[in-house]
């Protein structure tokens, strides 16, 4: 069975410290990994895809196949990063079927 | 494109009453999933989907909660009747079989 697992429920930092969300799967195929973001009272936003390699608001996310993670990272955390951030996983073979992750709720403070 | 579009934005009915939840998903894509989510639960996985046809729905709790998609462009949650417990946060969301794009959500409220 597919499984993703953020272990942190609630993590606070302050303004210009650097942020790690950590984000584990388990899942023996190779999956399709993802972050979204739920700003206050919002829809959640596709933040990151693992196979884009991007980054997006000053977020990174590398896939570790070794270790089954794929960490959240920002160097300089902003107030407006304060959100809650989930992470996702799509198998192969499930029509696009997004397993969540229970979500971190990410706070800055200034 | 608008995005995924969900109606009503708020819902608030009586104990009892039937509740009617839209989604029109993004032109094109081919996935529709019915997401719930509350502070207890966080997000959960009602039903999902594909061109039209109901893939999964073994997150509906009960019998009481209904999915249709009679067509490519609009999808149905019903609750009949609704209880106080079914208050929450419900999503939809529609993907070409890649990353999900949201709706901005029905939050309905059962008293």
């Amino acid at each position: 069975a597919q499984r993703v697992t953020q272990p942190e429920k609630l993590l606070s930092v302050f303004k210009g410290a650097p942020v790690e969300l950590k984000c584990n799967y388990s899942y023996s195929g190779s999956p399709e990994l993802f972050w979204y973001v739920q700003y206050s009272r919002q829809r959640l936003q596709l933040l990151l895809r693992h196979i884009s390699r991007e980054s997006i608001k000053g977020f990174t996310a590398d896939l570790n196949k070794g270790e089954t993670s794929f960490h959240l990272k920002k160097p300089f955390a902003q107030e407006e990063d304060s959100a809650m951030y989930y992470c996702a996983l799509i198998r192969g073979s499930t029509l696009g079927r997004l397993y969540f992750g229970r979500g971190t709720q990410l706070t800055v403070w200034p | 494109d608008a995005g995924v579009i969900q109606s009503p934005r708020h819902e608030v009915t009586e104990m009892g009453q039937e509740v009617t939840l839209r989604c029109k998903p993004i032109s094109g894509h081919n996935s529709l999933f019915w997401y719930r989510q509350t502070m207890m639960r966080g997000l959960e996985l009602l039903i999902y989907f594909n061109n039209n046809v109901p893939i999964d729905d073994s997150g509906m709790p009960e019998d009481r909660f209904s999915a249709k998609m009679p067509n490519a462009s609009f999808s149905t949650l019903k609750i009949q009747p609704s209880e106080p417990r079914d208050s929450a946060v419900y999503f939809c969301a529609s993907s070409q079989g890649g990353a999900a794009f949201f709706g901005q959500g029905t939050r309905l409220t059962v008293v």
